[in-house]
């Protein structure tokens, strides 16, 4: 199998707060973990990739500063939302990436987060 | 990675099999096609993907053209939990990169 879970399912925070989002990868080791958002009735925009030991690599736009993303481990990365506001409530997926052979990576999605700011 | 282009949605009755359209016209050689689906408020699931070959797993079997520029995915006995948005997604062998668009809203009618 390839279970990825997240934690929390669902935050509540108020504005101005910090929220951490953990993302593991339960049976398998992943080099590369992937965060997503995703907005009511949009497709999921890639914020950030993930590697083990290595800073994030952030897409255009997604402020690194406001989104920390730790990967210290080959099952864990955590996505920090820093100073949460209102905007920021969306909901917030991962995904790892599981070795296949001949170039053939998978990446299997968590459940997602979602965050709401009051 | 190449661009796909699916119908914004389909319908489909319960025990009939669904079948999922996807044109990547120009799509590259090493580049993979994957299919994901995503029941509402849940993370994508992981269905299947291919090269050249057909594919067929425990979920669906996925038919590719013999000139790759377009492919079929089908769910051979649609129930209503296979209800969601369904992606194609052409990917890079060596990019890890997967770049979702809108996808197909695939509901299965009783």
């Amino acid at each position: 199998g390839a279970v990825v879970s997240q934690h929390p399912s669902w935050v509540i925070c108020k504005s101005g707060t910090s929220v951490k989002i953990e993302c593991r990868s339960l049976d398998f080791q992943a080099t590369t973990m992937f965060w997503y958002r995703q907005f009511p009735k949009q497709s999921l925009m890639l914020m950030a990739t993930s590697n083990e030991g290595s800073k994030a690599t952030y897409e255009q736009g997604v402020e690194k500063d406001k989104f920390l993303i730790n990967h210290a481990s080959l099952t864990l990365s955590t996505l920090t939302v820093t100073s949460a506001h209102p905007e920021d409530s969306s909901f917030y997926i991962c995904s790892a990436n599981k070795a296949g052979g001949a170039f053939t990576d998978t990446q299997y999605f968590g459940p997602g987060t979602r965050l709401t700011v009051l | 990675d190449a661009k796909t282009t699916q119908p914004t949605s389909m319908d489909c009755a319960e025990g009939r099999a669904a079948n999922l359209p996807c044109n990547h016209s120009t799509i590259s050689g090493n580049e993979y096609v994957y299919w994901y689906r995503q029941i509402h408020s849940q993370g994508p699931q992981y269905i299947i993907h291919g090269l050249k070959n057909n594919e067929t797993n425990e979920m669906a079997s996925l038919i590719i053209t013999e000139d790759r520029k377009s492919s079929t995915l089908i769910l051979p006995h649609a129930t209503l939990r296979d209800t969601a948005v369904y992606y194609c997604i052409v990917r890079y062998s060596g990019n890890e990169k997967l770049t979702f668009g809108t996808g197909t809203r695939l509901t299965i009618i009783p």
